[in-house]
């Protein structure tokens, strides 16, 4: 079955530190896609940052990197020097060839000053 | 680029009353999908559409139904409905219809059946 896991409701991190959030997902499908996105109390779905399951790489968007560990199937989001305008809900995605997005159930993240 | 639209933002109905809802994707997007999120089951899938056909589909009673046109805008459609349809109901597209496509979302439509 298709699975995406978030262990952790909730995180806290004090401005400019880093912080990663926990990922991990389950498929039998050779090729898929992993996104993280961000949703802000407004509602709206942001992305941030692909992964794709033959990418030798970790991924890489400016503050975003993704700690990508196939064997293990975990895909992590680490967010470096932290900001305020962090402090949102964080959400793990999978998405196998051509079926549907996955979500996991979230972290919200909470950075303080 | 002009990112994805939804149309209203907002909508207040009762039950029993019908609803329809507009996403109108990225410029060049011909891949829609609409999900439903609420506090108690998270986002959940609604369904698929790729050059005006439904490609997949979510566990949802048939009251929920969908449409892609030629320009690639999309509708849903939720009719009689229930107070459990009371949600964040958010579009997403992509360029084409993969996994290692991006999709990019709306803003989403909150909508509160009393």
């Amino acid at each position: 079955a298709q699975k995406i896991t978030q262990t952790q409701p909730g995180m806290f991190v004090q401005e400019k530190e880093a912080v990663t959030l926990d990922c991990t997902y389950d498929t039998s499908d050779p090729s898929y896609g992993l996104f993280w996105y961000k949703q802000p109390s407004s509602g709206e779905m942001i992305f941030l940052i692909y992964q794709g399951s033959y990418d030798q790489q970790n991924a890489t968007e400016g503050r975003y990197s993704l700690n990508f560990q196939k064997a293990r199937k975990s895909a992590n989001l680490v967010i470096s020097a932290s900001q305020l305008g962090d402090s949102a809900m964080y959400f793990c995605a999978m998405r196998p060839r051509t079926d549907k997005l996955i979500f996991g159930t979230g972290t919200r993240l909470q950075v303080f000053p | 680029k002009a990112g994805v639209t939804q149309t209203p933002r907002y909508l207040i109905k009762t039950r029993g009353q019908q609803v329809t809802l507009s996403c109108s994707p990225i410029s060049g997007h011909r891949s829609v999908s609409w999900y439903q999120q609420t506090p108690g089951q998270g986002l959940q899938f609604l369904f698929e559409y790729f050059s005006e056909t439904q490609r997949n589909k979510g566990n949802f009673p048939g009251r929920f139904s969908g449409r892609q046109f030629s320009n690639s805008r999309s509708e849903m459609n939720v009719s009689t409905l229930e107070l459990g349809d009371s949600a964040l109901y958010l579009c997403a597209s992509s360029s084409i219809q993969t996994g290692e496509e991006t999709q990019y979302f709306g803003p989403g439509t909150r909508l509160l059946v009393l």
